[in-house]
């Protein structure tokens, strides 16, 4: 049980374009959803946390034009990188935890976005 | 600002031996997660550790916490190459109701043979 499903896993864009990045859970019902950035060989770094129908908490740093963030149903939240860049090239990964294990996050399989 | 720091960041260890790997927190905290990631993917979860004085074992791994020190430990016992992997401890933040992980730098683990 607990499962994430992300879509897509790859994804290559143009400079200038806009992608967006599907995380679902698909066996539970997620009140909060998180996406974090991980870039090689470093460590996660959480962009942003979200709650089912109200808007998206980003961390500082973070733009949130830049980033836009939509958690329109429980098991659905979407990650549009706008006007994409190389320097957004990244691992994204979503994680999604649920009212009764609040405490823990179940991860994605994340997405890998290239920016060309 | 949490902060959360693993040492070693790399560890080349030979297959069957025992290492410990380090993790110190920066302020108080009564949750913190062990995760393994392979390269090129995401997160598995390793362990859960609620309280202090929490200790889980899991094959060869063994997790522990203490919140008074702000340590955590992961002990490897007989190392196999199976294990060979990137190691991420994780604090939460949140003591209300959704938790929020800061990571840890990492610990790469080679095992060889």
């Amino acid at each position: 049980g607990a499962v994430v499903s992300q879509h897509p896993s790859r994804v290559i864009c143009k400079s200038g374009t806009s992608v967006k990045i599907e995380c679902r859970s698909l066996d539970f019902q997620a009140t909060t959803m998180f996406w974090y950035r991980q870039f090689p060989k470093k460590s996660l770094m959480l962009m942003a946390t979200s709650n089912e129908g109200s808007k998206a908490t980003y961390e500082q740093g973070v733009e949130k034009d830049k980033f836009l963030i939509n958690h329109a149903s429980l098991t659905l939240s979407t990650l549009t990188v706008t006007s994409a860049h190389p320097e957004d090239s990244s691992f994204y990964i979503c994680s999604a935890s649920f009212r009764r294990r609040a405490y823990e996050q179940y991860f994605g399989p994340g997405t890998r976005l290239t920016v060309t | 600002e949490l902060k959360v720091e693993q040492n070693p960041l790399f560890l080349s260890m030979q297959e069957g031996k025992n290492y410990t790997i380090y993790c110190n927190y920066s302020t108080t905290s009564d949750r913190l997660y062990w995760y393994r990631q392979d390269p090129g993917k995401s997160l598995e979860s390793l362990f859960v550790l609620l309280s202090n004085g929490a200790v889980k074992q899991e094959g060869r791994l063994m997790a522990s916490l203490d919140t008074k020190a702000r340590l955590s430990t992961l002990h490897i016992t007989a190392a196999v190459h199976d294990l060979s992997a990137t190691y991420f401890c994780a604090v939460d933040q949140n003591t209300g109701t959704a938790s929020k992980l800061t990571f840890g730098t990492g610990t790469r683990l080679q095992v060889t043979l």
